[in-house]
């Protein structure tokens, strides 16, 4: 499809593992974002990317948690060491230009994390 | 620190009615205003702006708002129906940032 796709949907792993989700954004969208959502809370912003570089990760929670997008298209989240506090929704989103110039950003249908 | 909130967790309104949903901001540099549309195992998907030169846009049921004075914006949709039950979100953009600050959501159901 012509959407933002995540994979995978669900992914439930053990306190301590390492995880990778995958965003693959809307082709030629040069801005990409992270959010992750908690039950009963809105999205919350993890990083920006413009084109290959992080332009601003100032949301990532500490430094279990790194992104990267090596081409500027395909994005990985990448979390160490895993803690039970980590289980959210992880929502990726793409948009033509950075929203700050006015641009929607579209969204994936999310990662749900479970941290047992 | 919220800045964007949604003080109205759930709202319930009659299909064929006018469904209000309320959004406070808080930060005067945000000049970009999205409202989200949020159905279970989904994400979030757009479904209407305003930039703060205006005051209000309108796209065939839905309208939004904005009352900068008040730091106020809202979405109204007309009529109602019952597909439009979702959790809304309403997310402000602007300033230096490129990222979008989303509130905490509002339930909408529409009963039928």
């Amino acid at each position: 499809g012509a959407g933002v796709s995540q994979t995978p949907s669900n992914k439930v792993t053990e306190k301590g593992k390492y995880v990778e989700l995958r965003c693959d954004p809307i082709s030629g969208h040069t801005a990409l974002y992270w959010y992750r959502q908690s039950l009963g809370q809105g999205p919350e912003f993890l990083i920006y990317f413009q084109g290959t570089g992080a332009a601003d990760d100032s949301g990532l929670p500490n430094d279990r948690f790194f992104a990267v997008r090596p081409e500027g298209s395909v994005s990985t989240l990448k979390i160490q060491r895993t803690e039970r506090g980590d289980s959210a929704v992880y929502l990726c989103a793409s948009s033509l230009r950075p929203t700050g110039g006015n641009a929607e950003a579209f969204f994936g249908q999310g990662t749900r994390l479970t941290v047992v | 620190d919220q800045q964007v909130k949604q003080n109205s967790p759930s709202l319930s309104v009659q299909e064929g009615r006018i469904s209000i949903l309320n959004c406070d901001y808080t930060n005067s540099m945000f000049d970009y205003f999205l409202w989200y549309k949020k159905y279970p195992a989904e994400g979030p998907t757009f479904l209407i702006s305003i930039s703060s030169i205006k005051d209000k846009n309108e796209d065939g049921r839905f309208t939004v708002f904005l009352n900068k004075s008040a730091k106020h914006l809202s979405l109204h949709i007309v009529p109602s129906q019952p597909g439009d039950s979702a959790v809304y979100f309403c997310a402000a953009s602007g300033g230096a940032t490129n990222k979008l600050i989303f509130g905490t959501g509002t339930l909408l159901a529409v009963q039928p």
